[in-house]
């Protein structure tokens, strides 16, 4: 069975870059049939996507984000991560691991979620 | 602001049906059969429901049904349970800038 696991300080400064990292266990990273993304949920609302990488190292990113986000992949690892850069109150929230499906951008499998929380 | 559109609420009794309902554009509902649906309780992950409009994950109720028409995706909960109390996303792939773009979320409450 799949296994995503969010792991990463769940408290980060103003203007500083979170850094989380996902874990994936009971399957490889390097299946060409999947990509890894990362949603966030800010406290009482709804999911936003944040970006998608395969394990070649290809990228897509929410525009909105864009300029703060990188996600990266290590396959040796299994192992995929992201970090947000000059983080504000508004980028609280529980973050996600999840796997998609190639093309369809169907989300089968998900992380448990970790709280992020930016305050000094 | 969501790039889907979803009712905010919507509720029930047990052993009706409802319907929700997910508009979007020509550049992802309408013009793609790519419509994801999560059903998330509060302080869980969400679950995928429906992937690819209408198909079901194994291990989920075939009282979980999904169809489009045009720019709008529906998700159908038949035979309403207290456990199906929960938010409801839907999601599409799309051809903008975002590859994938998510509705704002509906709760369904059982009565």
């Amino acid at each position: 069975q799949l296994q995503l696991q969010e792991s990463g300080p769940g408290l980060v400064k103003p203007s500083e870059t979170l850094s989380l990292t996902c874990t994936v266990s009971g399957g490889s990273i390097s299946s060409s049939s999947y990509y890894w993304g990362w949603i966030r949920q800010p406290p009482g609302k709804g999911l936003e996507w944040i970006g998608s990488i395969y394990y070649s190292g290809s990228t897509y990113y929410n525009p909105s984000l864009k300029s703060r986000v990188t996600i990266s992949v290590d396959t040796s690892k299994n192992q995929f991560s992201l970090k947000l850069s000059s983080v504000t109150a508004a980028d609280t929230a529980v973050y996600y691991c999840a796997r998609l499906v190639v093309v369809t951008g169907g989300l089968d499998y998900w992380g448990q979620g970790t709280l992020v929380t930016v305050s000094s | 602001q969501s790039a889907l559109t979803q009712p905010a609420s919507v509720s029930g009794s047990p052993g009706q049906s409802i319907t929700i309902s997910c508009t979007g554009t020509s550049s992802d509902v309408g013009g793609y059969n790519y419509v994801s649906w999560y059903q998330q309780h509060p302080g869980k992950a969400p679950k995928l429901m429906i992937y690819d409009v209408s198909n079901r994950p194994s291990g989920v109720s075939n009282r979980f049904s999904g169809s489009k028409s045009g720019n709008t995706a529906s998700l159908t909960i038949s035979g309403l349970q207290a456990e199906d109390e929960a938010d409801y996303y839907c999601s599409s792939y799309t051809s903008s800038s975002t590859p994938l773009v998510f509705g704002g979320g509906t709760k369904l409450t059982v009565l």
